[in-house]
């Protein structure tokens, strides 16, 4: 069964540090998505990542893959209240049934 | 370039009644995936259409069904409404199939069901 973790599930922390969100995935798949969620907003898709090793950097946000170790990463990089958000990470996974399965999400809170 | 978009926003309805959702991709996108969120269930994927075609399903019962029209708008259909049907649905589009692909995401249809 494909299962996506992220964690942590809350993240607060100071404007100006640097923290990382960790995404592990139970099966084999070479594609993993990032969104945002602002509250009571729709998703908006952050990055798409196709292979091992790779690796995507938008602002303060960089992103990264590990297809071996089943671990994608979502770096922020001193952090602005603006990124305060709710950061879901997706596996999805076609061989056999085809699965697209989202993670429990990670609810940031940047304090100035 | 208008983004994607869905009608209704704001939906209710009662159990055992049946409802239709509207999604219109970006222009010259030809796939359409939706999605439902609840605050129990988190976020799920349905469907994916692409080239009037499902490519993809989720796992929920056949109650949830979809489809998509030339012009590559698309509606999903829930029947036989459930209190457990309230949600968040979403649906975005991309350029080809989905897989792989950055996706744009509508605002939502927000259904409530008493």
């Amino acid at each position: 069964e494909l299962k996506v973790e992220q964690n942590p599930l809350f993240l607060s922390m100071q404007e100006g540090k640097n923290y990382t969100i960790y995404c592990n995935y139970s099966t084999t798949s070479d594609r993993l998505y990032w969104y945002r969620q602002d509250p009571g907003k729709s998703l908006e898709s952050l990055f798409v990542l196709l292979s091992n090793g790779a690796v995507k950097q938008e602002g303060r946000l960089m992103a990264s893959l590990d297809t071996k170790a089943r671990l994608s990463t979502l770096h922020i990089t001193a952090a602005v209240h603006d990124l305060s958000a709710t950061y879901f990470c997706a596996v999805d996974c076609t061989s056999g049934t085809y699965k697209y399965i989202f993670g429990t999400g990670t609810r940031l809170k940047v304090l100035a | 370039k208008a983004g994607v978009t869905q009608t209704p926003r704001y939906l209710i309805k009662t159990r055992g009644q049946q409802v239709t959702l509207s999604c219109s991709p970006i222009s010259g996108h030809r796939s359409v995936s939706w999605y439902q969120q609840t605050p129990g269930q988190g976020l799920q994927f349905l469907f994916e259409y692409f080239s009037e075609t499902q490519r993809n399903k989720g796992n929920f019962p056949g109650r949830f069904s979809g489809r998509q029209f030339s012009n590559s708008r698309s509606e999903m259909n829930v029947s036989t409404l459930e209190l457990g049907d309230s949600a968040l649905y979403l649906c975005a589009s991309s350029l080809g199939a989905s897989g792989g692909k950055t996706q744009y995401f509508g605002p939502g249809t927000r259904l409530l069901v008493l």
